[in-house]
């Protein structure tokens, strides 16, 4: 069985201070991909990225990070310098090798204020 | 391009009623998958297909029917509704250049349902 947990369920945080979301999977899988997404309050769910379990290197798009470590078990994201844009929920996922299913995490609302 | 839409955005159900919701995408995609999401409890995925006339249950079937006809079109039905229906129901799309889920999911807009 494979799990994805976000503990923060709620994150608040004012404009321009950095935040990071966390997320720690279980699979006994040696190959799988994780993945993050962001749902704004449109409600449509919006792909940031994908990494799979081969490939450590950290990633840096614009302001976002994500910080994957197989030691821990954990693909974090971080916003730097948050805007009131990046006010969403955020949701961790994971795939397994058999790609059999694909499990979410609960979500993280990050609430940006001005 | 329209992407993926979803038909209808809302919809209210009295418990026993049927339905069906719509889903259709533009973007020539092989993967299209239902899910439903609840408070507290992420996305859930309910039944997927890799292609033209295939569907699979996902972890949340029960209750659900879908048929996958054309390409573009995937829809979930609802023979008698519950109140534990009551949900907000996605329809997503992938390519089909790797496995299934192993590619990046466009999401529709959803569809708000409540059953009375």
């Amino acid at each position: 069985a494979q799990k994805v947990t976000q503990a923060q369920t709620e994150i608040s945080v004012v404009e321009k201070e950095d935040v990071t979301l966390d997320c720690v999977y279980e699979t006994r899988d040696t190959t799988y991909y994780l993945f993050w997404y962001k749902q704004p309050p449109s409600g449509e769910l919006v792909f940031l990225i994908r990494r799979n379990s081969f490939d450590e290197q950290n990633e840096i798009s614009g302001r976002y990070s994500w910080n994957f470590q197989k030691s821990t078990s954990s693909f974090n994201f971080t916003i730097t310098a948050s805007q009131v844009v990046d006010s969403a929920v955020y949701f961790c996922a994971l795939v397994n090798s058999g790609y059999s299913t694909l499990t979410f995490g609960k979500g993280t609302m990050l609430l940006v204020s001005p | 391009n329209a992407g993926v839409t979803q038909t209808p955005k809302f919809r209210v159900l009295k418990t026993g009623q049927s339905m069906t919701l719509l889903c259709a995408q533009d973007m020539n995609h092989e993967y299209m998958y239902w899910y439903r999401q609840d408070p507290g409890m992420g996305l859930r995925l309910i039944h997927y297909s890799v292609g033209e006339g295939t569907t699979a249950k996902g972890e949340v079937p029960d209750g659900y029917n879908v048929s996958r006809l054309k390409k573009q079109n995937f829809l979930l039905g609802l023979e008698s509704a519950a109140p534990s229906q009551t949900s907000v129901y996605f329809c997503a799309s992938s390519q089909g250049t790797s496995g299934v889920f192993y590619n990046e999911q466009f999401f529709g807009p959803g569809t708000r349902l409540t059953v009375l």
